[in-house]
């Protein structure tokens, strides 16, 4: 029973380099987003998607791509990274059959340092 | 996104208190949903309320959908050290889910 996995779970890189944060779930739920977590910032909203092929923008997209070529799967890639991309990553997904008042379920994060 | 207004922003409370915690928003929302944060690890869903008016309990935490759908509450009961981490109301509307800013409780025994 994984639920939301994410890999992986601790990453340093140097300001410029790239990586790929990985997310996968095993739930066949068709809406993905990642999140970033800041101090005294809560969560908010980089990228999301409502099923295999289709995604869109939240509320801090700057700096960052995503794909949804599986429903499992939800790559968020970071081309060039800056110290300011430095944060907690999470992947969450829900059930949209549901409608839209099916609750998010969370991965445990990727904590992401940029020096 | 749209902003939420969580207060208070942390609690230092001694176990056994009653503990609320509220969110506020400018915006209307269709459901709401409550939160824990444990060290290391990502959200857990506690409580989803899907209607106006709609008061929910779990245990020892029960939670309120505002008529005006642009509020919620959360309280815990008899508090104990497993409380502690952070609390997040999160209102959604649409495919959009945005959260406050936490609550941090510490609960001491």
């Amino acid at each position: 029973n994984a639920g939301v996995t994410q890999t992986p779970k601790f990453q340093v890189l140097k300001t410029g380099q790239s990586m790929t944060l990985q997310c996968a779930q095993d739930m066949n739920h068709e809406y993905m987003s990642w999140y970033r977590q800041d101090p005294g910032m809560g969560l908010r909203l980089i990228h999301y998607s409502v099923g295999a092929g289709i995604t869109d923008q939240g509320e801090v997209p700057n700096g960052y791509n995503v794909s949804r070529s599986t429903t499992e799967d939800f790559p968020l890639r970071l081309l060039s990274a800056a110290p300011s991309q430095t944060s907690v990553y999470f992947c969450a997904s829900r059930n949209s059959l549901g409608g839209y008042n099916s609750p998010l379920h969370f991965g445990n994060g990727t904590r992401l340092t940029v020096t | 996104g749209q902003q939420l207004n969580q207060s208070p922003q942390s609690m230092f409370i001694q176990e056994g208190e009653d503990v609320s915690m509220n969110c506020t928003s400018s915006s209307i929302f269709n459901t709401w949903l409550w939160y824990k944060q444990d060290p290391g690890e990502g959200p857990v869903l506690l409580i989803a309320l899907y209607k106006a008016g709609e008061l929910t309990s779990n245990g020892r935490l029960t939670a309120q959908f505002g008529i005006t759908r642009k509020d919620s509450f959360l309280n815990i009961s008899a508090s104990i050290p497993s409380d502690v981490g952070i609390y997040f109301c999160a209102g959604q509307s649409g495919y959009a889910l945005n959260f406050g800013k936490g609550t941090s409780l510490l609960v001491t025994p």
